[in-house]
């Protein structure tokens, strides 16, 4: 089946500019995760929305991020007048439920420059 | 500040040898998770540890975490080119938010 996807694969922005990353989990996944990963270094962990609950944003580095999930589908992550430290690969992930050991299925990215 | 640190950050080896990556923490975790990304794509598990003292085998790669859950090991045996790629390890402090290693560069030479 089909696995989760992102679009753009690739963005380029002038710094100033909005931009807005969208994530498609797979089908029946209730849990939805946004990382991002600097080059040379980990996962850094954004938000995450768990079926209607209220989305957990502690992850959020400043009021310029922000993001949206309709019901269990379509994400989208929004960065507001985007600065050159924003520049980064954006990560999707979801899988089936919350808990421990749970597996997280990711998308292949969304590569971020802001020049 | 890096919840889980790994070790070493680069590692490039012939066809054939043994590796091994380290992720330690002072922290407890109730799992560790190890996973392999390959450049343009998003890392993929290879296999969750729940249980201190754990050994778990996936063909050539063996995985331990450690007796009081605050590390964990990967060893690869016999690496071939198909192995290099980045390995990360992340646990679960709480429920849910993974925290993950800055990831270990494998590379294997033909």
């Amino acid at each position: 089946g089909a696995g989760v996807s992102q679009s753009p694969s690739n963005k380029v922005t002038e710094k100033g500019k909005d931009v807005e990353l969208r994530c498609d989990p797979i089908s029946g996944h209730t849990a939805l995760y946004w990382y991002r990963q600097r080059l040379g270094q980990g996962l850094e962990f954004l938000i995450y929305f768990q079926g209607n609950s209220a989305p957990d944003k502690s992850g959020l580095p400043s009021d310029r991020f922000s993001a949206e999930r309709t019901g269990e589908s379509v994400s989208t992550l929004t960065i507001q007048r985007t600065q050159q430290e924003d520049s980064a690969v954006y990560l999707c992930a979801s899988s089936l439920v919350s808990g421990q050991g749970r597996e997280q299925y990711f998308g292949p990215g969304t590569r971020l420059t802001v020049t | 500040t890096q919840l889980l640190e790994q070790s070493p950050q680069f590692l490039s080896i012939q066809e054939g040898e043994n590796l091994t990556v380290y992720c330690n923490s002072s922290s407890v975790f109730s799992s560790l998770q190890w996973y392999r990304q390959e450049p343009g794509e998003g890392p993929v598990l290879l296999v969750t540890v729940v249980t201190g003292g754990e050994v778990k085998k996936l063909k050539r790669l063996t995985f331990q975490f450690g007796d009081a859950r605050k590390d964990s090991s990967l060893h690869i045996t016999a690496a071939q080119p198909g192995d290099t790629g980045l390995y990360l390890c992340a646990g679960d402090p709480n429920d849910y938010k993974l925290s993950f290693g800055a990831g270990t560069t494998v590379t294997v030479r033909a």
